[in-house]
C-alpha cells in the first residue's frame, strides 16, 4: 500500500521568509502528485498538480518539484504571507489500479506577521 | 460555476444513531469519491463511484458504512449505529474522468467539497 509522509508536521515562520515543505511516498509507480491547501473548516483546494513525467510546476509564488525515482516532492513557497497560513497536503495517484488519492498527514503552516 | 457541495456541514449524533451525509458533485462529473479525515490526519479513501456504479469500496471501515449514487449524480454516505470512532470530517470529491481515461495534465484533478464534520457523542 502506498504510504505518504510529510515533514515537518508543523512549521511557523515570520512573514517574508521562503520555505520548503517535504513529501515522500513509498511506491514510485505514480500517475501524478498534487499539493492541496486546506483551511480550517473548509475543503481542499488544489494548488499544483505534477504529472509523473514532469519535474516541476509553478504557480505564482509556489513551486512544486517531483523526483519520482526517489519518491520525493517539495513545495517551495516564496516570500511567505500571513494568508498562506493553512495546512498543506500532498497526495499521489497510483499509475494503475486504484483511482483514489493517497494523502499525507499534512504540514500545518503558520506565517507570523 | 457551482462546486461540490455537501450537507449537512455539521452533524452531531448520539452513539448508535444512523446518519446520512449528502454530496452534490459538479454537474457532469463521472467520478465521485468519499474520504474520511480524522482530526490531525490526511484524508483516507472510503469508496469510489463511476456514474452510478460503485467500483471500489475497499476503504469502507465496516459494514456499518454504506454509500450509494443511484442516478449517477448525488451521492449519500450512510453510517449505521454510529460509534465514537466514526467522528471525523467526511469529504466528497468529484472528477470529470473515469478510471479508463486518466485525463490530461492540470484538468486531471479531484474537486473537493467543504466536508461534513460528524461528531458522535
Amino acid at each position: 500500500k502506498q504510504e505518504v509522509t510529510q515533514i515537518p508536521a508543523a512549521l511557523s515562520v515570520p512573514e517574508g521568509e521562503n520555505l520548503v515543505l517535504n513529501c515522500s511516498f513509498t511506491d514510485s509507480a505514480i500517475y501524478n502528485l498534487q499539493w492541496f491547501r486546506q483551511d480550517p473548516g473548509k475543503g481542499l483546494t488544489s494548488l499544483l498538480l505534477i504529472q509523473s513525467s514532469q519535474r516541476e510546476q509553478t504557480s505564482g509564488r509556489l513551486n512544486a518539484s517531483l523526483d519520482k525515482s526517489s519518491g520525493r516532492s517539495t513545495l517551495y513557497i516564496a516570500a511567505s504571507q500571513p494568508g498562506d497560513s493553512a495546512t498543506y497536503l500532498c497526495a499521489v495517484k497510483p499509475q494503475t489500479g486504484a483511482n483514489n488519492l493517497f494523502f499525507g498527514t499534512g504540514t500545518r503552516l503558520t506565517v507570523i506577521p | 460555476g457551482a462546486g461540490v457541495s455537501q450537507s449537512p456541514r455539521y452533524k452531531v449524533a448520539k452513539r448508535g444513531q444512523d446518519v446520512a451525509l449528502r454530496c452534490d458533485p459538479i454537474s457532469g462529473h463521472v467520478s465521485l469519491f468519499w474520504y474520511q479525515q480524522a482530526l490531525g490526519q490526511g484524508p483516507e479513501f472510503l469508496t469510489y463511484f463511476q456514474n452510478e456504479a460503485q467500483l471500489d469500496k475497499s476503504g469502507l471501515p465496516s459494514d456499518r458504512f454504506f454509500a450509494e449514487r443511484p442516478e449517477g449524480s448525488v451521492s449519500t454516505l450512510k453510517i449505521q449505529r454510529t460509534q465514537q470512532e466514526d467522528s471525523a470530517v467526511y469529504l466528497c470529491a468529484s472528477s470529470p474522468y473515469g478510471p479508463s481515461g486518466r485525463g490530461i495534465t492540470a484538468t486531471d484533478t479531484q474537486y473537493f467539497g467543504p466536508g461534513t464534520r460528524l461528531t458522535v457523542l
